[in-house]
């Protein structure tokens, strides 16, 4: 199957400082790439879903500026923590497929443990 | 009362076990049914898709939907020491991936 790859694959940082998690689709076209949080023992939480050279959509109650998203090329998209709080502290997840629906499979990659102290 | 609602686990079986998995949801406009296998610290991965109610096997696994009682299951045939992850249910009216509703997902351990 296709390979997504994402970096870093933990960070630690401290409060107030921003952190960028990049999400990377190594052999495909990635038109559509969708980014997710996941607390400890709690559901995949979709955060927002970027199409290439468009600004992203944000699902409800996602702060569009603290978390910043990138879809610069068909193969990277970037997410930015600004200003990170402990509260931020998650396991990051990207994917990314040829379009958002289901015909096209999609390809998570490993995701990204952030923890802020 | 949460749309997808999945017991946690841990559940713990046998190698060569049968493994029987299961959500249950409260929209029955879900139409699309899916279980993906998250190993730990990694990525979920699409197990199994299935559009409406009935029945999808591939190789060992099965997927299961009864709308009617609003319950979809997965199977485990044979289950090995690598199907040892957690499995989330998900689910969706349609309108693709951004509108999918996931479980909380139920650790497994096949033990040798």
């Amino acid at each position: 199957g296709a390979v997504v790859s994402q970096h870093p694959s933990w960070v630690i940082c401290k409060s107030g400082t921003s952190v960028k998690i990049e999400c990377r689709s190594l052999d495909f076209q990635a038109t559509t790439m969708f980014w997710y949080r996941q607390f400890p023992k709690q559901s995949l939480m979709l955060m927002a879903t970027s199409n290439e050279g468009s600004k992203a959509t944000y699902e409800q109650g996602v702060e569009k500026d603290k978390f910043l998203i990138n879809h610069a090329s068909l193969t990277l998209s970037t997410l930015t923590v600004t200003s990170a709080h402990p509260e931020d502290s998650s396991f990051y997840i990207c994917s990314a497929s040829v379009s958002s629906g289901f015909s096209d499979t999609q390809y998570f990659g490993p995701g990204t443990r952030l923890t802020v102290l | 009362q949460k749309e997808v609602e999945q017991d946690p686990g841990p559940l713990s079986v046998p190698e060569g076990a049968i493994v029987s998995l299961n959500c249950t949801y409260s929209n029955s406009a879900f139409q699309y049914f899916m279980w993906y296998r998250q190993y730990s610290r990694k990525g979920p991965e699409l197990l199994m898709y299935t559009y409406s109610s009935g029945n999808k096997e591939d190789g060992r696994f099965t997927a299961q939907v009864d709308k009617s009682s609003k319950y979809i299951s997965l199977f485990i045939r044979d289950s090995q020491p690598s199907d040892s992850a957690t499995y989330l249910c998900a689910m969706s009216e349609g309108g693709g991936y951004q509108k999918v509703t996931f479980g909380t997902g139920t650790k497994l351990q096949v033990i040798p």
